[in-house]
């Protein structure tokens, strides 16, 4: 079955430390990748997309994604927190133009 | 740019009424729409596809004939849940796309969240 794990429920940080938040991906060829944060009770913002090309994909606000195709992976990254990134975070892949298929989400804690 | 609303954010109804959401693409025309269901700290469920003038395509187990999909234009598409029940209180969320290709990004709107009494 394919699936998405976002293996770390929760992830604290300190403000002006960086962070990462993890994706794991196991799906059937060379799927489109999407990163989304969500704030409390609101819908999903779009941060970035890997569709091809580099490995590194620049997003909104600061954030990055690293593809890597060998670990099936597609980790959200930041250089430098900040306490109003503090968010639900969605990783979600979508195989070819099939449903997106989407993570359980990672709450992102950044503390002042 | 890629706004997606929804209306109502919020709706409180009785056991056995129908309730209509709304979503709008206000900046862009939306040939794919979707909804997505959304429980109390978990992912996302996609209940539904839909194409504009189109029949709507239900995901496995969403009973089409009690959550009624319509995309009327390349703007518009309503969600109405008919005879409600407490079990279907949740956060609705749509989202759409201006293509159908797996690349195009989906930009989703603020939710609503409906309470079944």
């Amino acid at each position: 079955a394919q699936s998405v794990a976002q293996p770390e429920d929760q992830v604290n940080v300190a403000e002006g430390n960086p962070l990462t938040v993890k994706c794991t991906y196991s799906v059937s060829g060379n799927p489109y990748l999407f990163w989304y944060v969500q704030y409390p009770n609101r819908g999903l913002q779009f941060l970035l997309k890997y569709i091809t090309g580099d490995n590194l994909v620049k997003g909104s606000y600061g954030f990055e994604a690293e593809f890597n195709k060998s670990q099936t992976s597609f980790h959200l990254k930041k250089p430098s927190a900040l306490v109003s990134d503090s968010a639900l975070y969605f990783c979600a892949v979508r195989p070819g133009t099939d449903k997106l298929i989407f993570g359980t989400g990672t709450r992102l804690q950044v503390f002042p | 740019g890629a706004v997606v609303s929804q209306h109502p954010s919020r709706v409180i109804c009785k056991s056995g009424t129908s309730v209509k959401i709304e979503c709008r693409s206000l900046d862009f025309q939306a040939t794919t729409m979707f909804w997505y269901r959304q429980f109390p700290k978990q992912s996302l469920m996609l209940m539904a596809t839909s194409n504009e003038g189109s029949k709507a395509t239900y995901e496995q187990g969403v009973e089409k004939d009690k959550f009624l999909i319509n995309h009327a234009s390349l703007t518009l598409s309503t969600l109405t849940v008919t005879s409600a029940h407490p079990e279907d209180s949740s956060f609705y969320i749509c989202s759409a796309s201006w293509g159908k290709e797996g690349a195009d990004t989906q930009y989703f709107g603020p939710g609503t969240r409906l309470t079944v009494l």
